[in-house]
């Protein structure tokens, strides 16, 4: 089956380092970029970043350059998405989706929670 | 490019039509526009992509249609499974590449 699941809601205090993933499976994983999308509690949606599975090559959205890092482990088909430095503002619901054609996300993750509280 | 969609909110019956607007501050180049839908704690779903090309398994009471600055997204006829919040989402290559979606429209009952 082709899928992308993602790891775990995670509770976090601020200032705190988190990584977390988004596994692929049923189709080749170096074939299309990954992309992050963030959704705050009520809020829509905001693009994070894609990167090239084949070669870690990543765009990131301008709201979030130097913010968290996105990258790759090809041996075992995963994408990540990483923070060094935790804020509250940062509690959120992220999605990984494949992007394929001109820009259209047609499989996405089943999300992942992140909640950041002192 | 910012994308603007109207209405916030879209108050409608099942069986009626819903029409959902999306207004892009530049104009979109190469058909690069989609349609997703998305209710509540579920991941969006693909629904148009290229402005007006259905998904896979999308029935056809969804089309899409526009171009330049000015896309529209047309439920023929309302189905109790979507009432749900839709976005429209561009592909810029301005100054740089960035994805970026609408507001959101919610179709309620």
């Amino acid at each position: 089956e082709v899928q992308l699941v993602q790891s775990g809601a995670e509770l976090k205090r601020p200032g705190e380092s988190l990584r977390i993933s988004c596994k692929v499976s049923g189709y080749s994983f170096t074939n299309y970029w990954i992309n992050w999308v963030r959704q705050m509690p009520g809020r829509g949606l905001e693009w994070m970043g894609r990167i090239d599975p084949s070669d870690s090559f990543v765009f990131y959205g301008s709201s979030f350059q130097g913010h968290v890092r996105i990258s790759v482990d090809q041996s075992i088909s995963t994408a990540f998405l990483q923070w060094s430095n935790l804020e509250a503002s940062d509690s959120a619901t992220y999605y990984c989706a494949r992007e394929v054609g001109r820009l259209e996300f047609d499989l996405w993750g089943q999300g992942t929670v992140v909640s950041v509280s002192s | 490019i910012v994308l603007t969609q109207s209405p916030a909110t879209l108050s409608l019956s099942p069986g009626e039509r819903a029409t959902l607007s999306c207004r892009a501050s530049q104009s979109v180049s190469g058909s690069s526009l989609a349609w997703y839908q998305q209710k509540p704690g579920q991941a969006p779903r693909l629904l148009i992509y290229d402005v007006s090309n259905r998904a896979t398994g999308i029935p056809a009471r969804f089309s899409g249609s526009g171009s330049g600055t000015d896309f529209t997204l047309t439920i023929s006829s309302l189905e109790p499974e979507d009432f749900a919040i839709y976005y429209c989402h561009q592909r810029s290559n301005w100054g740089g590449f960035e994805f970026t979606f609408g507001p959101g429209t919610k179709v309620d009952i």
